[in-house]
């Protein structure tokens, strides 16, 4: 399998559950990135790691968790959302510091908390 | 100040037409990068095509090419023979050598091809 894999493709849960979305690339980058779109906003970036280190955390709230347990995976725990969590969440991954080279995208999580 | 600014929510262009969507951008570093994503509804993001800052040419890519505007900060996407599936959100994006793993991404545009 090549790009970027992201699971599960869509997920329904209610605020008081415990999940956690995946993301594995196998395109031999080192830095991988979570991005939330609601509708009709811009992307928002959550979180980067560099070499599995977290290097951006664009003040998301708690209740999300990153994790990054080497360059090729990268998970988000969620835990008591809000309705307003409810988004398309999108994974990427690419070279480190190399501004030549783009971003590669998972197919997302559409997400929706009830 | 937002870095990446598209000022068209929505564009509509007949099949087989050319149509252009504006990106403009804001850096101090003298180095970067552009790109261009293309999301179906599906939601997967696409990429389309990539201009550097010190390229001197347009970047060209099939059907798209990028007119690339230095001194005016504006990195416009060209769709050339426009088909029913080019109709999509399309996003411009930019990467500074400065700070170089982020990706600053537009508002976007929703481009409708009618047939």
């Amino acid at each position: 399998e090549t790009g970027v894999t992201q699971t599960p493709r869509h997920l329904v849960m209610g605020m008081t559950n415990k999940k956690s979305l995946k993301c594995e690339q196998h395109l031999g980058h080192n830095a991988m990135y979570w991005y939330k779109q609601s509708a009709k906003k811009p992307l928002e970036l959550m979180f980067v790691y560099n070499f599995k280190e977290q290097t951006e955390n664009n003040s998301v709230p708690s209740r999300f968790s990153p994790e990054c347990p080497n360059s090729s995976h990268l998970f988000l725990h969620l835990h008591t959302l809000q309705p307003e969590d409810s988004a398309l969440y999108l994974c990427a991954s690419s070279q480190v510091r190399d501004r030549d080279t783009e971003a590669f995208f998972g197919q997302g999580t559409r997400l929706t908390v009830v | 100040a937002q870095k990446i600014t598209q000022t068209q929510p929505g564009m509509f262009v007949q099949e087989k037409e050319a149509v252009t969507l504006d990106c403009t951008y804001d850096t101090s570093d003298q180095s970067y990068g552009l790109f261009w994503y293309k999301q179906p509804s599906s939601g997967e993001m696409i990429f389309l095509i990539y201009q550097g800052s010190y390229d001197e040419q347009n970047a060209t890519e099939g059907r798209y090419s990028l007119n690339f505007q230095k001194a005016r900060k504006s990195a416009n996407l060209v769709i050339s023979a426009s088909q029913l599936g080019d109709s999509a959100m399309y996003f411009c994006a930019m990467r500074e050598s400065n700070t170089g793993n982020q990706f600053y991404f537009g508002t976007g545009t929703s481009l409708t091809v009618i047939p």
